[in-house]
């Protein structure tokens, strides 16, 4: 067990719905991240937070934001939805806001568009 | 941009037998790598990293060495088990402008049989 939690599990909506993914981080963690798996693409960063504030922005679409709240955990919205984001998406939180601490991973929240 | 290629999966082997999986990578500057495995229904989770040229990283008996004359960060262990069976992936941290993203590669699918 990583310490990561996220929900949900599974998710399945219809193409232009809107969704929320949450990710609580481990215990002392200030860094969240956002990381989408798809077939296509292989894992792709998405957006990283550190201790509140937007700290490094990836391949993330205007469709998609997230935040990171005062108690750290953060949420990853994402609207318009078509079918082509349907993917798993990870949460993963570190300690310091680098990779050289490691990155703990959640188990994913595995999102279908139908 | 920033790069990881890795070998070309998936990879069978059978138990005791020497498992390499080949990782190259193009980034500025001093990256730091990192390989990572991921083990069905399950998160990534760290398995080794190396921060400068020359450095080893080691865990559960897998081994790469940073090879900055190469570019490479090649995966290695001497004698896998069933419970070695999982994907691996490649990643890099390229610091600078990249500071807190990881770039991965498509990772390797690893079967290990009896």
């Amino acid at each position: 067990d990583s310490g990561v939690t996220q929900t949900p599990k599974h998710l399945i909506t219809a193409t232009g719905q809107r969704v929320t993914l949450r990710c609580s981080p481990r215990s002392g963690d200030l860094s969240v991240y956002w990381y989408q798996q798809s077939l296509d693409q292989g894992l792709q960063f998405l957006i990283q937070y550190y201790n509140g504030e937007e700290r490094a922005k990836g391949n993330i679409l205007e469709r998609f934001s997230a935040q990171q709240f005062p108690d750290l955990h953060s949420e990853l919205n994402l609207s318009s939805l078509e079918l082509g984001d349907s993917a798993l998406y990870f949460c993963a939180s570190s300690v310091a806001g680098t990779g050289v601490s490691p990155l703990h991973f959640g188990n994913g929240t595995r999102l279908t568009v139908t | 941009g920033n790069s990881v290629t890795q070998m070309e999966g998936p990879v069978t082997l059978s138990e005791e037998a020497f498992l390499t999986i080949n990782c190259t990578y193009t980034a500025t500057g001093y990256p730091s790598l990192f390989w990572y495995v991921q083990y069905p229904g399950e998160g990534l989770q760290l398995l080794l990293k190396a921060t400068k040229a020359d450095d080893k990283g080691s865990n559960k008996g897998f081994e790469a060495t940073y090879r900055k004359e190469t570019t490479s960060f090649h995966l290695e262990k001497g004698s896998v088990q069933v419970s070695d069976s999982a994907v691996y992936f490649c990643a890099l941290e390229a610091g600078g402008t990249s500071y807190g993203k990881l770039t991965f590669g498509q990772g390797t699918i690893l079967t290990v049989h009896p």
